[in-house]
């Protein structure tokens, strides 16, 4: 059963930031949140998690609701090397990942 | 460079006949796991393994078979028992013993069934 609810699709322009969002509201308190990409034909690539806090790195920012019940991926300054599909994943414990159809993101010039 | 190899990149095989897959990682990680991904879809686990020598069925087991009898290897076969092999398979390794969910993915094989 999907723990997260997101778009199947967004577009962004290059060089603007990309903003996807991932509903999970029956997140219970010790589940992460996780991301994962998949640029097309390619493995997915591990981008950045988080539990209550919002937390920053190289690729992306994870802004996470007080709440917890959704969060939102940016990507400051997207580029067409951006384009991908997103997934968003709910976890904790001995769970395994569960990919589900995650949100198609079309960068253009 | 460290990282998750997986040959062939493109296979094709003929129906009733059994495949393996390859998948090799030199990142020292104890965990692996194999995906099967159909087109516009997500990822579905197969199998995974924590430890050499012990693996456990993922969620769609049926028709697939895996060893693990080295770290650093996690060979799939699919079987002609499974009914629609034709698929992208992933493969993918993790560190254990944290908490943490980061996976490894390699470039994945395109396996079409014919």
């Amino acid at each position: 059963d999907a723990k997260t609810t997101q778009p199947p699709s967004m577009d962004c322009a290059e060089g603007r930031a990309a903003n996807l969002p991932c509903n999970h509201s029956t997140i219970s308190g010790n589940e992460y949140v996780y991301w994962y990409r998949q640029i097309h034909s390619q493995g997915p690539q591990y981008i950045i998690h988080g539990l209550k806090n919002n937390e920053t790195n190289e690729m992306a920012s994870l802004i996470i609701t007080e709440d917890r019940k959704s969060s939102t991926l940016i990507l400051p300054h997207a580029t067409l090397r951006d384009t991908a599909v997103y997934y968003c994943i709910v976890i904790s414990g001995f769970q395994k990942l569960v990919f589900g159809t995650g949100t198609r993101l079309l960068v253009s010039p | 460079d460290g990282g998750i190899t997986q040959s062939p990149k493109y296979l094709f095989r003929k129906e009733g006949q059994n495949v393996t897959l390859s998948c090799e990682q030199n990142l020292n990680h104890d965990a692996m796991y194999w995906y099967r991904q159909d087109p516009g879809q997500g990822l579905r686990l197969i199998y995974y393994s924590q430890i050499v020598n012990d693996f456990q069925k993922g969620d769609i087991a049926e028709g697939y078979s895996v060893s693990r009898e080295k770290k650093e290897s996690f060979p799939l076969t699919v079987t002609s028992a499974q009914k629609n092999p034709t698929a992208f398979y992933l493969c993918a390794s993790s560190i254990q013993g944290t908490l943490s969910y980061e996976q490894y993915f390699g470039p994945g094989t395109r396996l079409t069934v014919t």
